[in-house]
């Protein structure tokens, strides 16, 4: 089966603190891709980043950086410098081949960052 | 710009009324599917479809039908909604670029807020 395990439900930190989200998938795909999407309070979904299973390099987009290990099975999120308007549900997300190409989602992880 | 479109943005309505939730796509992609949020769930897919006239069931399609009539829309039908259909819903679409979805992201509309009272 394939599934995504967000186990953190909620986190809390003060601005500027950093913070990581944690993501683990399961799949019998060889091919698969790996998102995050965030979804701050006004509700829309925002796309991250995407990464596929042969890319295990690590990526970092301003405070953003991601770190993918396929011999762990989890690709998390850090924030570096955390900000109020960090402040948003964080879903991962799998989506492989012999599974339909279906976006499946975890549960998602709740941040606040109080200033 | 490129956007998907859902209307209505929130719904109240009671049990048994039918309903239809639009959702209309402008980049030409040829995947399009539902999702529902539900707290502690994520997002669950409803229903998908490949192409025009191609659709299939995703993993809670029980009270759900779609169509898929043109490439652009893809319209959720609720024929007798249930308070348990009290929901975020997404509707999302995604380049199929004949190699497979996989590495293409999925856009998302804006959500539909229904509540069944």
């Amino acid at each position: 089966a394939q599934k995504v395990t967000q186990a953190q439900t909620e986190i809390s930190v003060v601005e500027k603190e950093d913070v990581t989200l944690d993501c683990v998938y399961e799949t019998r795909d060889t091919t698969y891709y790996l998102f995050w999407y965030k979804q701050p309070p006004s509700g829309e979904l925002v796309f991250l980043i995407r990464r596929n299973s042969f890319d295990e390099q690590n990526e970092i987009s301003g405070r953003y950086s991601w770190n993918f290990q396929k011999s762990t099975s989890s690709f998390n999120f850090t924030i570096t410098a955390s900000q109020v308007v960090d402040s948003a549900v964080y879903f991962c997300a799998l989506r492989g081949r012999a599974y339909g190409n279906k976006l499946v989602f975890g549960a998602g992880t709740i941040l606040r960052v109080k200033s | 710009e490129a956007q998907v479109t859902q209307n209505p943005r929130y719904l109240i309505t009671v049990t048994g009324k039918k309903l239809t939730v639009t959702c209309s796509q402008n980049m030409n992609h040829e995947y399009m599917s539902w999702y529902r949020q539900d707290p502690g769930l994520g997002l669950r897919q409803i229903y998908y479809s490949m192409n025009v006239e191609v659709t299939d069931k995703g993993d809670v399609p029980e009270g759900y039908k779609v169509s898929r009539k043109e490439k652009r829309n893809f319209p959720l039908i609720l024929e007798s909604p249930s308070p348990n259909q009290t929901s975020l819903y997404f509707c999302a679409s995604s380049l199929y670029n004949g190699q497979g979805l996989g590495n293409t992201e999925a856009f998302f509309g804006q959500g539909t807020r229904l509540t069944v009272v």
